[in-house]
């Protein structure tokens, strides 16, 4: 079974510039999660999708940040304006069901100059 | 609101000595609870986990028992070795209202040859 792909793994961008990271879930998983990790901390949920039905987007900032999945299965998150606090690893991951334990991608590492 | 508590790092063992990495939740009701491990550069995976009381997860060596009356989750392993240097992450799932995944800080491991 194919686990859930991020892409790009890695990425520089000056402070004020837009950056965009895709997710493609575990197939038939309908819970998409994007969670953003600060270096020594824990994962904190940014958004939380149910099919393409935003379920929860508390902590989402949403000045800057958005995010999409179309048609219930990739997922695209955006940043615009990047700012140095956003350097961080983002973590996209998904669940069959959203009290199931969710699988995580590789992450994408974002530096903010 | 729900949330996880855990040691604070980082954690030195030699090779072969046991591990113990606490881990205390506040939640209501009962939440499904889990452990996941992160080596270096790559993604959250599950280790183990536990949904009910009284319930043990086991893995790869790996114990932690659902500990309802003091709210713990301690993570054990008899024997470690330099395979298990990583960081750990306690987390858990509400069984009310929703169903994120809400982590601790996480608790690096290093084991010394």
């Amino acid at each position: 079974e194919a686990g859930v792909a991020q892409s790009p793994r890695y990425k520089i961008i000056e402070k004020r510039q837009s950056v965009a990271f895709w997710c493609n879930p575990i197939s038939g998983h309908a819970t998409l999660y994007w969670y953003q990790q600060i270096l020594g901390q824990g994962p904190k949920l940014l958004i939380q999708f149910q099919n393409n039905g935003v379920v929860d987007d508390s902590q989402l900032p949403k000045d800057r940040f958005s995010a999409e999945r179309l048609k219930g299965v990739d997922s695209t998150l955006k940043i615009q304006p990047a700012k140095l606090e956003d350097s961080a690893v983002y973590l996209c991951a998904s669940s069959s069901y959203p009290n199931t334990e969710a699988f995580f991608g590789q992450g994408t590492r974002l530096t903010v100059v | 609101g729900d949330s996880v508590t855990q040691m604070e790092g980082p954690v030195t063992l030699s090779e072969e000595a046991f591990l113990t990495i606490n881990c205390t939740y506040t939640a209501t009701g009962y939440p499904s609870l889990f452990w996941y491990v992160q080596y270096p550069g790559e993604g959250l995976q599950l280790l183990l986990k536990a949904t009910k009381a009284d319930d043990k997860g086991s893995n790869k060596g790996f114990e932690a028992t659902y500990r309802k009356e003091t709210t713990s989750f301690h993570l054990e392993k008899g024997s470690v070795q330099v395979s298990d240097s990583a960081v750990y992450f306690c987390a858990l799932i509400p069984n009310t209202g929703g169903f994120k995944t809400i982590f601790g800080a996480g608790t690096r491991l290093f084991v010394k040859a």
